[in-house]
C-alpha cells in the first residue's frame, strides 16, 4: 500500500458517458498529479493541484477536469466518453515537487470505454 | 525540463548487476536525476534520486558523472522481480510547480 487512495479500481462505462475517479493523496502530502496512460502507451501528465490551487497541465482534453478539495482529495471528472479514453489512469501525490521521496503514485484505476 | 535518451530495452541475467544508462545533457544546475520504474501495469514506483554526487539505497545505486551529463542506475543483484520500465527523468528538487514527465524508458528484461 503505497498510501494514494483511488477509486474505483476498474470502471466500465458506454461511449458518451461521464464517470469520475478519485483519488485520495498520501497524508501529508500537498500535490496532487494525474496521468494517463493507454494500451502500450507512456504514461501522459495531464494536470496537477497543489493546495487546492491548479499549478500545472498537460496533455489534457477539454472534455476532462478536474479538481483538489480543502481535505486534498482529487477528483478527475470525464465526460463524453469516447473509446480512445480507455486507459489505466494514475493519480500521485508529494509534498512539494519531487522531494526527497519523489512521487508516490496509486494503483490507477483502469477505464474501459465501450 | 531537461530531456533524457535510454536505450528502448535491455536484458539482464539473474543475480548479475543491471547497469541501466541515461543521457541528460542539458540539465541544469538545480536539477535532480530520479529514477522510477513500473512493473507491468502498476503505478510507476520511485527509486532513488540525485544531484552529483553518487547514492545508493537497498534499491539501486546511482552513479552520475561528473558533468552531469549522464548517469547510470545499477540493480546490484537483478531478480524477475525487476523485470520493469525504468524511466530516468529529471525534475527540480521542490517547488509546488514541478509536474513529472516521463519518457519512453527501458524495458528491461531479466531472465533466469
Amino acid at each position: 500500500d503505497s498510501g494514494v487512495t483511488q477509486t474505483p479500481k476498474h470502471l466500465i462505462t458506454a461511449t458518451g458517458q461521464r464517470v469520475t475517479l478519485r483519488c485520495s493523496p498520501r497524508s501529508g502530502d500537498l500535490s496532487v498529479y494525474w496521468y494517463q496512460q493507454s494500451l502500450d502507451q507512456g504514461l501522459q501528465f495531464l494536470i496537477q493541484y497543489y493546495n487546492g490551487e491548479e499549478r500545472a497541465k498537460g496533455n489534457i482534453l477539454e472534455r476532462f477536469s478536474a479538481q483538489q478539495f480543502p481535505d486534498l482529495h482529487s477528483e478527475l471528472n470525464l465526460s463524453s466518453l469516447e473509446l480512445g479514453d480507455s486507459a489505466l489512469y494514475f493519480c500521485a501525490s508529494s509534498v512539494e515537487g519531487q522531494g526527497s521521496y519523489g512521487y508516490t503514485f496509486g494503483s490507477g484505476t483502469r477505464l474501459t470505454v465501450v | 525540463d531537461a530531456k533524457t535518451t535510454q536505450p528502448p530495452s535491455m536484458d539482464c541475467a539473474e543475480g548479475r548487476a543491471a547497469n541501466l544508462p541515461c543521457n541528460h545533457s542539458t540539465i541544469s544546475g538545480n536539477e535532480y536525476v530520479y529514477w522510477y520504474r513500473q512493473i507491468h501495469s502498476q503505478g510507476p514506483q520511485y527509486i532513488i534520486h540525485g544531484l552529483k554526487n553518487n547514492e545508493t539505497n537497498e534499491m539501486a545505486s546511482l552513479i552520475i558523472t561528473e558533468d552531469r551529463k549522464s548517469s547510470t542506475l545499477i540493480l546490484p543483484h537483478a531478480t524477475l522481480r525487476d523485470t520493469a520500465v525504468y524511466y530516468c527523468i529529471v525534475s527540480m528538487f521542490s517547488g509546488g510547480y514541478n509536474k513529472l514527465i516521463f519518457g519512453a524508458g527501458t524495458r528491461l528484461a531479466v531472465h533466469p
